[in-house]
C-alpha cells in the first residue's frame, strides 16, 4: 500500500534560518514524489516534483530511495513561506496522488 | 478566471438530507479528481474520471456517494442521507495528463457541514 508520512504537523522557524520539512513514503515500486503548498486563503497548488529536479522559490527536494524520503529544504526561510505543505506520492502508472497529513510552516519575523 | 471552480463553496445541511456538489474543471483537462479533506488531515482520494469514464473509486466512497461526469466536462458529487461524519471539505482537481507528469489543479473546495 502507498503511504506518505509527514511527522511534523507544525514547524516554526525564524526568518533567515534554514528550514526542512520531512516526508517519508512507503511504496515498493518506483515512486513519483511531489510537494504541494497551500498559502492562506489560496487553493492547493504544486510547488515542485522530484522528476524536475528544480528549485522553486528557493525550495529543493531530493528523493532518497534508500531512506524512502523526500524532504523539502530551503536554506534561508522568508516570511512569505508560511503555509501548509503537503507531500504527495504517485506510484508508477497510478492515476492518483496519495497525500500526507501536511505540515504547517510558520516563519517568525 | 479559467481555473477549477466548485459550487457551492459552503453547504450546511441536516443529517439525512441529500447534497450535491459541482465541479467545473479547466476546459482542456480530461482528468478530474475528487478528494475529501477533514480537519488536520491531507486530501484523501475519493474518485477519478478520465473524460466521462469513472476509472477508480476509493473504499472511502460508500454507496451513499455517487459521482458523475456525464459529458466529460463538469462533474457532480452527490451524497445521499448525509451523516455527521460526512462533514469535510470536498476538493475537485483536474489535470491534462497522468499525475506523474501532469500537475493537479485544485479548486477552492466545497465545505460541507452536517448538523
Amino acid at each position: 500500500a502507498q503511504r506518505v508520512t509527514q511527522p511534523e504537523k507544525l514547524l516554526s522557524v525564524f526568518k533567515g534560518a534554514p528550514v526542512e520539512l520531512k516526508c517519508n513514503y512507503s511504496y515498493s515500486g518506483s515512486p513519483e514524489l511531489f510537494w504541494y503548498v497551500q498559502y492562506s486563503r489560496q487553493r492547493l497548488q504544486l510547488l515542485l516534483r522530484h522528476i524536475s529536479r528544480e528549485s522553486i522559490k528557493g525550495f529543493t527536494a531530493d528523493l532518497n530511495k534508500g531512506e524512502t524520503s523526500f524532504h523539502l529544504k530551503k536554506p534561508f526561510a522568508q516570511e512569505e513561506d508560511s503555509a501548509m505543505y503537503y507531500c504527495a506520492l504517485g506510484s508508477q502508472g497510478a492515476q492518483k496522488l496519495v497525500f500526507g497529513q501536511g505540515t504547517r510552516l510558520t516563519i517568525n519575523p | 478566471d479559467t481555473g477549477v471552480s466548485q459550487d457551492p463553496r459552503h453547504k450546511i445541511t441536516k443529517r439525512g438530507q441529500n447534497v450535491t456538489f459541482r465541479c467545473d474543471p479547466i476546459s482542456e483537462h480530461n482528468r478530474l479528481y475528487w478528494y475529501r479533506q477533514t480537519l488536520g488531515q491531507g486530501p484523501e482520494f475519493l474518485t477519478y474520471f478520465q473524460n466521462e469514464a469513472q476509472l477508480e473509486k476509493s473504499r472511502l466512497l460508500s454507496d451513499r456517494f455517487s459521482a458523475e461526469r456525464p459529458k466529460g466536462s463538469f462533474s457532480t458529487l452527490e451524497i445521499q442521507r448525509t451523516e455527521q461524519g460526512d462533514s469535510a471539505m470536498y476538493l475537485c482537481a483536474s489535470s491534462i495528463d497522468r499525475v506523474a507528469t501532469g500537475e493537479l489543479f485544485f479548486g477552492e473546495g466545497s465545505r460541507l457541514t452536517v448538523l
